[in-house]
């Protein structure tokens, strides 16, 4: 069983343009959570995706930052203008129905804005 | 200030020796974790304790939880030079839709 798996694990634009960050879940898991790591951070909740339901955006900002989890395909979080701020390591992590409590993360996409 | 704050910052012993994390947390919690990350790396699930539960191991891992003190500590002992990362304790905040709250992070630093 393959764990989570994000895409790309390295990106670099520069400023004005758009991210797209592809997170798949690990198979049968239908919660994925968008956290960010800021250099010499902790990680920040941004965002709670179901299948096709945002549940909890409360982490993430309100312009430029958009999150979705379709029916099919991966979980895309898209930031749209970045600016260097925007600079960090995107995780998800992916979550079953039947164990509500552990997070299986994946490795990351580590952002950098030019 | 945030949810999970570990402390110390950094820590740096000697291999064989036992490390000591702590890490203490503001709201009430459905279960507190610990995770490792290697540098550049994602997060290696470690242990996870419930709010009911007051220690439990893993392996060379030992972690407690005080819910009175809001406060958990990791223990791991017999140290190795492979236990170099930093450390993080995280918490499911009860009705918080099991997002979890990080705490900035431990360096744990393991001399050869």
């Amino acid at each position: 069983n393959a764990g989570v798996m994000q895409n790309p694990r390295h990106l670099v634009r520069r400023r004005g343009q758009e991210a797209r960050l592809r997170c798949s879940p690990m198979k049968g898991h239908s919660h994925v959570y968008w956290y960010r790591q800021l250099p010499e951070e902790g990680l920040k909740f941004m965002v709670y995706l179901q299948k096709e339901n945002i549940i909890d955006e409360s982490g993430m900002p309100k312009e430029r930052f958009s999150a979705e989890f379709p029916k099919e395909g991966p979980s895309i979080l898209r930031i749209q203008q970045v600016v260097r701020g925007d600079s960090a390591a995107y995780f998800c992590a992916s979550q079953n129905n039947r164990d509500r409590e552990t997070q299986y993360f994946g490795p990351g996409t580590r952002l950098l804005v030019l | 200030s945030q949810q999970g704050e570990e402390d110390p910052q950094a820590l740096s012993i000697q291999e064989g020796e036992n490390a000591t994390m702590n890490c203490s947390y503001k709201t009430s919690i459905n279960n507190l974790q610990w995770y490792r990350q290697n540098s550049g790396r994602g997060l290696v699930h470690l242990i996870l304790i419930r709010s009911n539960e007051r220690e439990k191991h893993s392996g060379r891992l030992r972690v407690t939880l005080d819910t009175s003190k809001k406060s958990s500590s990791l223990l791991i002992t017999a140290s190795r030079a492979a236990d170099t990362a930093s450390y993080f304790c995280a918490t499911d905040a009860a009705g918080a839709n099991s997002k979890l709250t990080f705490g900035k992070g431990i360096t744990l630093s393991v001399r050869p």
